[in-house]
């Protein structure tokens, strides 16, 4: 497994402002990974972020809205840009092992946006 | 593409237990299937994962879980649940050559003294 960490880990914010979330993990990993959590709700993917290369974002999911860095293997970050109440949610990174088929999970960013 | 269902969005039992935790699955692909489990405030942590092999598979905390293909099932269990195992329980699955993971709508485990 990796060990993975976020910053910040809980952040209000206002409306019309970004915030970008960092991950770290603590080994070098293929493929990283961004997920959302709505309030009560399941993980939906936003985008796999891909080193050297823009990210590939899922339907639904933009780049202007969510950029995505990944300057080397063992960090990212994720923008949520110009905020509303609505990306009020848990975002997540998760790494991919090197054997390929297991997700491990970071601790979550909770964001609250008024 | 592939889609899993959890059947229990929210269960309770007592103390000393059993419980089953129930997830379908639906895939046109080889799957991976992955049981997570979320405790208040916290992140997603891996419980145990079926990649190939014994379709019984064990996990952390005492639970396991059962590979069902015919059926497309792979259902959580636990002989004897405690009041620390209360938390949101999510099944997963991705295809076997991608990582995307799909989840299911989680199931609220909730344990009475």
């Amino acid at each position: 497994s990796a060990v993975i960490s976020q910053k910040p880990s809980r952040d209000i914010c206002q409306r019309g402002t970004s915030l970008t979330i960092q991950c770290q993990v603590d080994s070098q990993v293929t493929m990283m990974f961004w997920y959302r959590q709505q309030p009560g709700q399941s993980l939906t993917l936003i985008a796999t972020a891909n080193q050297g290369s823009e990210a590939t974002y899922e339907s639904g999911f933009v780049i202007d809205k969510f950029p995505i860095s990944r300057p080397n293997l063992t960090f990212s970050t994720l923008t949520v840009s110009n905020m509303s109440p609505e990306d009020s949610s848990i975002y997540l990174c998760s790494v991919e092992t090197l054997a390929g088929e297991t997700q491990y999970f970071g601790p979550g960013t909770r964001l609250l946006v008024l | 593409a592939q889609s899993v269902t959890q059947l229990d969005s929210q269960v309770p039992v007592f103390e000393e237990a059993p419980v089953e935790l129930r997830c379908n699955y639906s895939s046109s692909v080889s799957v991976y299937l992955f049981w997570y489990v979320q405790y208040p405030n916290q992140g997603l942590q891996l419980l145990l994962k079926y990649l190939s092999g014994s379709t019984l598979v064990k996990g952390i905390n005492g639970f396991e879980a059962e590979f069902n293909k015919s059926q497309t099932s792979f259902h959580l269990r636990k002989p004897s649940v405690h009041i620390s195992d209360t938390a949101e329980y999510f099944c997963a699955v991705t295809g076997t050559s991608y990582g995307k993971l799909t989840f299911g709508q989680g199931t609220i485990l909730t344990v009475h003294p």
